[in-house]
C-alpha cells in the first residue's frame, strides 16, 4: 500500500531553534499534502495545506511565518518551524493523496514528528 | 463548513463486549467520511471509509460503520471488543470536491476492562 514517510520522528531541540520536518511519499505521487498538529489528548488540527509548485493555503489562526511549508516536488514537503518556542512543542502529523489515484482517494498519513522545545 | 462530532470523550466497555462510537458530520455535500485510529504515541491507521454505495461498510479488525444520512451519522461498531483494541478513535469528514481538506472529530478514547 501507499506509505508516507516522515523524518524525523522525533526531535528535541532549544529554543530559538528552526525545525524542519521532512514528509515523503514513497511510492506515489502527490500533488497536495498536508499538515496537522495534535497536542496531548487532543484531536488533530489541520494546519495547511501544501500543493506542489504553489504556495501553501493556511488554515485560520496559523502563522504562515511561524510555520514554513515547501512542496517543491510530487513526493516531497517540508514544515519548518522558526524560532520555535516551548509552546510549539507538539506533534506533527503530514499526509498525502494520491495523484493518480481516484477523486475519492484517501489520505495517506505519515506516523508523525514528536517535537520537544526545551 | 464541514464539522465532525463525537460526543463521548471516553468510553470503557468489557472484553468481549460490544462496541459502538458515535459520529456526527455536518457538510453541504456528500461527504467522504473516515474511521481512524491511534495508538498512544503513533500516527494515524485507516479502519474504514465511505465514499458512496452501500451505506454498512467493512473495515479492518472487524469493525464496521453505517452512513444515515438523514442523521448525519457514521457510528463505528465492532461486536466483540479485544483488550488490543484499547486506542484513540478518531472520525473525520473530508470535502467531496476541492482539495479533499479533511477535519478530524475529537477522538473518543476506548479504554477495554478485562
Amino acid at each position: 500500500g501507499a506509505v508516507v514517510s516522515q523524518h524525523p520522528s522525533r526531535v528535541i531541540c532549544k529554543s530559538g531553534t528552526s525545525v524542519k520536518i521532512e514528509c515523503r511519499s514513497l511510492d506515489f505521487q502527490a500533488t497536495t499534502m498536508f499538515w496537522y498538529r495534535q497536542f496531548p489528548k487532543q484531536s488533530l488540527m489541520l494546519m495547511a495545506t501544501s500543493n506542489e509548485g504553489s504556495k501553501a493555503t493556511y488554515e485560520q489562526g496559523v502563522e504562515k511565518d511561524k510555520f514554513l511549508i515547501n512542496h517543491a516536488s510530487l513526493t516531497l514537503s517540508t514544515l519548518t518551524v522558526t524560532s520555535a518556542h516551548p509552546e510549539d512543542s507538539s506533534f506533527y502529523i503530514c499526509s498525502a493523496r494520491d495523484l493518480q489515484g481516484a477523486g475519492n482517494q484517501p489520505q495517506h498519513f505519515g506516523d508523525g514528528t514528536r517535537l520537544s522545545i526545551l | 463548513a464541514q464539522s465532525v462530532t463525537q460526543p463521548d470523550i471516553h468510553i470503557t466497555v468489557s472484553e468481549g463486549a460490544s462496541l459502538e462510537l458515535r459520529c456526527n458530520y455536518s457538510y453541504g455535500a456528500t461527504p467522504y467520511l473516515f474511521w481512524y485510529v491511534q495508538s498512544p504515541g503513533q500516527g494515524l491507521q485507516l479502519l474504514l471509509k465511505y465514499f458512496s454505495g452501500d451505506t454498512l461498510v467493512q473495515g479492518i479488525k472487524g469493525f464496521e460503520a453505517e452512513f444515515k444520512r438523514s442523521q448525519s451519522s457514521f457510528n463505528l461498531r465492532k461486536p466483540s471488543v479485544h483488550w488490543s483494541d484499547a486506542a484513540e478513535y478518531f472520525c473525520a469528514v473530508a470535502e467531496s470536491t476541492g482539495g479533499f481538506k479533511t477535519i478530524f472529530g475529537a477522538g473518543t478514547r476506548l479504554f477495554v476492562k478485562a
